[in-house]
């Protein structure tokens, strides 16, 4: 079976431009999550979607968005970007079955090495 | 505010040491602590604990939780260099989301 998979692998922008990054979770997933880990820190939550709706936004200013699409994959758009947002962007999914549910393990993708020069 | 505190944040030792990584940590309504190894960019899950005081073992690998004391232990055994990676600590605490809160890593280094 396929992991979570992300497009693209790396990107390079300037500052000002917008950015999107893709994402397909491990199939029967519903639950998709992104993560910013800037190098030296540890993965910092953006989104949480599971089933098309957000259920949760970490503290990032709303130049961030994200949408999950009937097929559960998702996309993270980041628009005026600053040099502060190059970092390795990470997708997750998670197979929980409920809304409710938080204790499942999250499966992570190779990430997006974004550079904002 | 959820906070996770890694030690050391750097430990190089030769292969067949055996090693103790360190994760502190504060949650609200704590879920669960899970442990990650990331080697290149993608980090794989090695351990959840939920219940304190109960082992889980994988290999040479195993970790603990003390949900009174506030923190978790990953014990490595007989080190290889394929062990060498950066180990991630995070917490989960019940607020509606699925949100981990990681701890900065420790980055792990085993010399031949």
């Amino acid at each position: 079976d396929a992991g979570v998979t992300q497009s693209p692998t790396h990107l390079i922008k300037t500052r000002g431009q917008h950015v999107t990054l893709r994402c397909s979770p491990i199939s029967g997933h519903k639950s998709v999550s992104w993560y910013q880990q800037v190098l030296g820190q540890g993965p910092q939550f953006i989104f949480q979607y599971y089933e098309k709706e957000e259920r949760g936004r970490g503290n990032f200013p709303d130049r961030f968005s994200a949408r999950q699409f009937p097929n559960y994959s998702s996309e993270l758009n980041v628009n005026a970007l600053l040099l502060g947002d190059s970092a390795l962007y990470l997708c997750a999914s998670s197979p929980i079955s409920d809304r409710s549910t938080t204790n499942e393990k999250l499966f992570f993708g190779s990430g997006t090495q974004l550079s904002v020069l | 505010e959820d906070k996770v505190v890694q030690s050391p944040l750097s430990l190089v030792v030769h292969e067949g040491d055996t090693v103790t990584l360190n994760c502190s940590y504060e949650v609200t309504n704590f879920r669960s602590l899970l442990w990650y190894k990331q080697e290149k960019k993608a980090p794989t899950f090695l351990f959840m604990l939920t219940s304190s005081g109960i082992e889980k073992k994988s290999g040479r690998l195993s970790s603990i939780l003390d949900k009174k004391e506030l923190f978790s232990i990953l014990n490595i055994t007989a080190t290889q260099t394929g062990d060498s990676a950066i180990y991630l600590c995070a917490v989960v605490g019940f607020q509606g989301a699925q949100k981990l809160v990681f701890g900065q890593g420790t980055r792990l280094t085993i010399n031949p």
